[in-house]
């Protein structure tokens, strides 16, 4: 059973418009969230985190949102750029539960 | 610092062949993690290390797979035998701290089991 779930395998945006990756969970221990961004034939890179205490966390052109009664978060990207194109992985943990990661939703900017 | 490295980066094997994977993590980090990626079930973390001490190794899959960290800068996945099904991207990645501090992932090895 997936605890972490990214529903949309694939996103395609334009150049300079917003992209919006959403991520949803179930474990209600989960009290701390994180994306990575991971290239091709590299390892995930860490971008932003936000804990359960917090409903937004922004980091220049990303923002993660986080609706704790939906079970739900969201990472955005304004404005989206072509280097931006890489798959993006929802990640939660909390209590003693372990990081957990959805399947990844693969994000391409076109220029 | 160089960041996590792994080797090899590329593995090809045969079936019933034993496989081991490497990892040095960055120099300070006391925990070590090893995920294996796939399509049908992601990232997945099978065992992690918290000063070179096996702190929880749930996910690993089966009897075949086992791991070791004989000191804080070296760790080893093996596969023993292999299956044609434990191809996949293995990961190790490395923290200061536990999950909620940021994983330091390795280039990966991609393992190729025929």
């Amino acid at each position: 059973d997936q605890q972490v779930k990214q529903n949309s395998p694939s996103l395609s945006v334009q150049e300079g418009r917003i992209s919006i990756l959403n991520c949803d969970y179930t474990n209600s221990m989960f009290d701390y969230f994180l994306w990575y961004k991971k290239y091709p034939a590299e390892g995930p890179t860490f971008l932003i985190s936000i804990s359960s205490i917090k409903d937004k966390n922004e980091d220049g052109r990303f923002t993660v949102f986080l609706n704790k009664s939906a079970k739900h978060l969201s990472l955005h990207i304004v404005p989206s750029q072509p280097g931006d194109s890489a798959v993006y992985f929802c990640a939660a943990t909390g209590g003693s539960e372990k990081l957990v990661f959805g399947k990844g939703t693969k994000l391409t900017v076109n220029p | 610092d160089a960041g996590v490295i792994q080797s090899p980066r590329h593995e090809v094997t045969e079936m019933g062949q034993e496989v081991t994977l490497r990892c040095k993590p960055i120099s300070g980090h006391d925990y070590l993690f090893w995920y294996r990626q796939t399509m049908m079930r992601g990232l997945e973390l099978l065992i992690y290390f918290n000063n070179n001490v096996p702190i929880d190794d749930s996910g690993m899959p089966e009897d075949r797979f086992s791991a070791k960290m004989p000191n804080a800068s070296f760790s080893t996945l093996k596969i023993q035998p292999s299956e044609p099904r434990d191809s996949a991207v293995y990961f190790c990645a490395s923290s200061l701290r536990g999950f909620t501090d940021t994983q330091y992932f390795g280039p990966g090895t991609r393992l190729t089991v025929l």
